[in-house]
C-alpha cells in the first residue's frame, strides 16, 4: 500500500530564517506531487505541483520554492521566511496524468513564523 | 473560471441529527467530484468521490450524488456522531488538469452529544 510522509510535524522559525520541508511517498512510482498551504480558518491554496523529477509548476509567485530531486521526494523551501508564511503545509500525491484521480494527503507540517 | 462553492459554517448539530452540506461547482468540462474530511490537526482524507453524472459516492454513512443538471454534489448523512466533527471540503478535478484539485473553502461541523 501507498504511504506519504511529511516532516517535520511542527516547526517554529524566526522571520528571515530558511525553510526546508520534506515529503516522501512510498509504494508507488511516477506520482504527481503537490504542495498546499492552509492558513488558519481558510481553505487550501495550491502552491506547487510536479509531474516528474525536476519538473515544477508554481501556482502562486512568492518567496517559496519547490524541488523534486527524486521520483518520490518533494521539498518545499524558502531562503527567508515571512510572517505570512505561517500555516499548515500539506503534501499530496496522485496517480499519473489522468486528471480525474483523487489526491492522497500527508499528515501536514504546522509552521509558525515568529 | 472553474470553482467550488460550499455552504459556510460552522454547522453545529446534536448527535443523531441529519446532515446536509451543500456544494455547487462551476466547470467548463466534466469534472470528477470529491468530498474530503479533515480532523483537527491532521491532513485531509478522501471521504467519497463520483466521476460522472448520477454517480453516488458513499462511505462511513455519508453520501453524495453527482447532479449535473444542478451542478451540485451535496454531502448527506442520516445520523451524525460526535466523531464526525471535522472540516469537510468539496473539490473537483478536471480531465487534463494534471490532477489539480479545486477546493471549496471548507465547512466546519461540530456534533454535540
Amino acid at each position: 500500500s501507498q504511504t506519504i510522509h511529511q516532516w517535520p510535524a511542527t516547526l517554529v522559525q524566526p522571520v528571515g530564517s530558511p525553510l526546508s520541508l520534506e515529503c516522501t511517498v512510498e509504494g508507488t512510482s511516477n506520482p504527481n506531487l503537490y504542495w498546499y498551504r492552509q492558513a488558519a480558518g481558510r481553505g487550501l491554496q495550491l502552491l506547487f505541483y510536479s509531474v516528474g523529477i525536476g519538473q515544477i509548476s508554481s501556482e502562486v509567485p512568492q518567496n517559496l520554492s519547490a524541488s523534486r530531486p527524486q521520483d518520490r521526494q518533494f521539498i518545499l523551501s524558502s531562503k527567508k521566511l515571512l510572517l505570512s508564511d505561517s500555516g499548515f503545509y500539506l503534501c499530496a500525491w496522485s496517480h499519473g496524468l489522468a486528471g480525474r484521480d483523487e489526491q492522497y494527503f500527508g499528515p501536514g507540517t504546522r509552521l509558525t513564523v515568529t | 473560471g472553474d470553482s467550488v462553492t460550499q455552504m459556510e459554517g460552522p454547522v453545529t448539530l446534536s448527535e443523531e441529527a441529519c446532515l446536509t452540506i451543500n456544494c455547487t461547482y462551476t466547470a467548463t468540462g466534466y469534472p470528477s467530484l470529491f468530498w474530503y474530511v479533515q480532523y483537527p490537526g491532521e491532513g485531509l482524507q478522501l471521504l467519497l468521490k463520483a466521476t460522472k453524472a448520477d454517480d453516488k459516492g458513499s462511505n462511513k454513512g455519508f453520501e453524495a450524488t453527482y447532479r449535473k443538471e444542478t451542478t451540485s454534489f451535496h454531502l448527506e448523512k442520516g445520523s451524525v456522531q460526535v466523531s464526525d466533527s471535522a472540516v469537510y471540503f468539496c473539490a473537483l478535478s478536471l480531465q487534463g488538469s494534471q490532477g489539480n484539485l479545486i477546493f471549496g473553502k471548507g465547512t466546519k461541523l461540530s456534533v454535540k452529544p
